[in-house]
């Protein structure tokens, strides 16, 4: 399984946007990038995934780089409720293949 | 719409006890994974089950065993429960296509005392 790296701690100011960097220099070509967040001992929650193309949903923004060795995750304008532990999940998830294993996230402090 | 529901949302146990969590996925939902997260730490991969079978393993102790139902639910069994298994244990699901997003339930806490 791929593995991924991510800083262990963020500040964005409430109101701007929070790029999350991840790096998956091993990333096979048929797994996914997934990210999760999790809000104190909550269970984690599912944020945006993709393969290969730049994803958009109503939460944020997925940019994946060309090589595929690196993605960003977007959250356009930072909440105080958007602060928690953001997790990068590189992973094949098939009928019959089920790897999802969490690595160490970022934790992301916004800031009034 | 319906979630992923886990039951009993705390638990207290006594070292050397047994304990099972039990874990409901979404309907038409046949993959389930079991994960484990100690204070402070990351959530660790136990293990998953496809269509009643189990598909993954991951650091789970001899000690622990599951599986997963006709209906698809699937309980977690914990035996000669220890200090160290105090955690929150959480479950989730998965749709049948491929790489579909996971869903994941409130959890369960474990106090073993």
């Amino acid at each position: 399984d791929a593995k991924t790296t991510q800083p262990t701690s963020m500040d964005c100011a409430e109101g701007r946007a929070a790029n999350l960097p991840c790096n998956h220099s091993t990333i096979s070509g048929n797994e996914y990038v997934y990210w999760y967040r999790q809000i104190h001992s909550q269970g984690p929650q599912y944020i945006i995934h993709g393969l290969k193309n730049n994803e958009t949903n109503e939460m944020a923004s997925l940019i994946i780089t060309e090589d595929r060795k690196s993605s960003t995750l977007i959250l356009p304008h930072a909440t105080l409720r958007d602060t928690a532990v953001y997790y990068c999940i590189v992973s094949l998830t098939s009928y019959n293949f089920n790897k999802f294993y969490f690595g160490s996230g970022t934790k992301l402090n916004v800031k009034p | 719409a319906a979630g992923v529901i886990q039951s009993p949302r705390h638990l207290i146990k006594e070292k050397r006890e047994t304990a099972t969590l039990k874990c409901y996925p979404i309907p038409r939902h046949d993959t389930v994974y079991w994960y484990q997260q100690g204070p402070g730490q990351d959530p660790q991969f136990l293990i998953s089950f496809y269509e009643k079978m189990q598909s993954d393993k991951g650091s789970i102790p001899d000690r622990f065993s599951a599986q997963q139902f006709s209906d698809y639910h699937s309980e977690l069994n914990m035996s000669s429960l220890e200090l160290g298994d105090s955690a929150l244990y959480f479950c989730a699901s998965r749709g049948p296509a491929g790489n579909e997003k996971l869903f994941f339930g409130s959890g369960t806490q474990l106090s073993v005392l």
